[in-house]
């Protein structure tokens, strides 16, 4: 089956320091990957996508590379702002618009 | 863009009582969504898809007589909770795709509900 592995948090860091939140799947197919963003009290957010392997998605300074040979989809930033403060999802979609979530990973970012 | 509304954002009803959720596709048609439902520091668990036209198809371990789905129309979708009950508060969040793109969903804003 399809499943979507985070790493657990929270993740603690001090502004500008750097982030990488670790992200594997196991999938049949060829998914696309995305990691969304849900700031607290709000909906999900698309933070960034990428639809086939070495393809690198990035937005406002997050970074994730699809690496099929590990099954992987990390997310990085350089420089992390307190306003990055959120919950970070990892999330697969084999083509038929389904999502499949990991658990989220909480990232809080103190000046 | 395309845009996902959800309505409304939160409410409080009383246990026994039903709860309609809306979700709108604003600049686009859908004829397919997605019901996702979110506790209270755990990730989003698919709970069924919308069908436009047709019933739904709900995932394992959710009550359909109790999450009633209606997708009237390639814009809307909406999630009934009936005879609400304390247990089902939580964090409810739809998505849906353009029609003939299945490389990205968009969301709603979620709704939070609470049975008291």
């Amino acid at each position: 089956g399809n499943s979507v592995t985070q790493m657990e948090g929270p993740v603690t860091l001090s502004e500008e320091a750097f982030l990488t939140i670790n992200c594997t799947y196991t999938a049949t197919g060829y998914p696309s990957l995305f990691w969304y963003v849900q700031y607290p009290g709000e909906g999900l957010q698309l933070l960034l996508k990428a639809t086939k392997a070495d393809d690198k998605g990035s937005n406002k300074g997050f970074e994730a590379t699809y690496r099929k040979e590990t099954t992987s989809f990390h997310l990085e930033k350089g420089s992390v702002q307190v306003s990055d403060s959120a919950v970070y999802f990892c999330a697969l979609n084999t083509g038929f618009q389904k999502l499949v979530f990991g658990t989220g990973t909480r990232l809080l970012v103190s000046p | 863009g395309a845009v996902v509304s959800q309505h409304p954002s939160w409410v409080i009803c009383k246990s026994g009582t039903s709860v309609k959720i809306e979700c709108r596709s604003l600049d686009f048609q859908a004829t397919t969504m997605f019901w996702y439902r979110q506790f209270p520091k755990q990730s989003l668990m698919l709970m069924a898809t919308s069908n436009e036209g047709s019933k739904a198809t709900y995932e394992q371990g959710v009550e359909k007589d109790k999450f009633l789905i209606n997708h009237a129309s390639l814009t809307l979708s909406t999630l009934t909770v009936t005879s609400a009950h304390p247990e089902d508060s939580s964090f409810y969040i739809c998505s849906a795709a353009r029609d003939g793109d299945s490389t990205e969903a968009f969301f709603g804003q979620g709704t939070r509900l609470t049975v008291v």
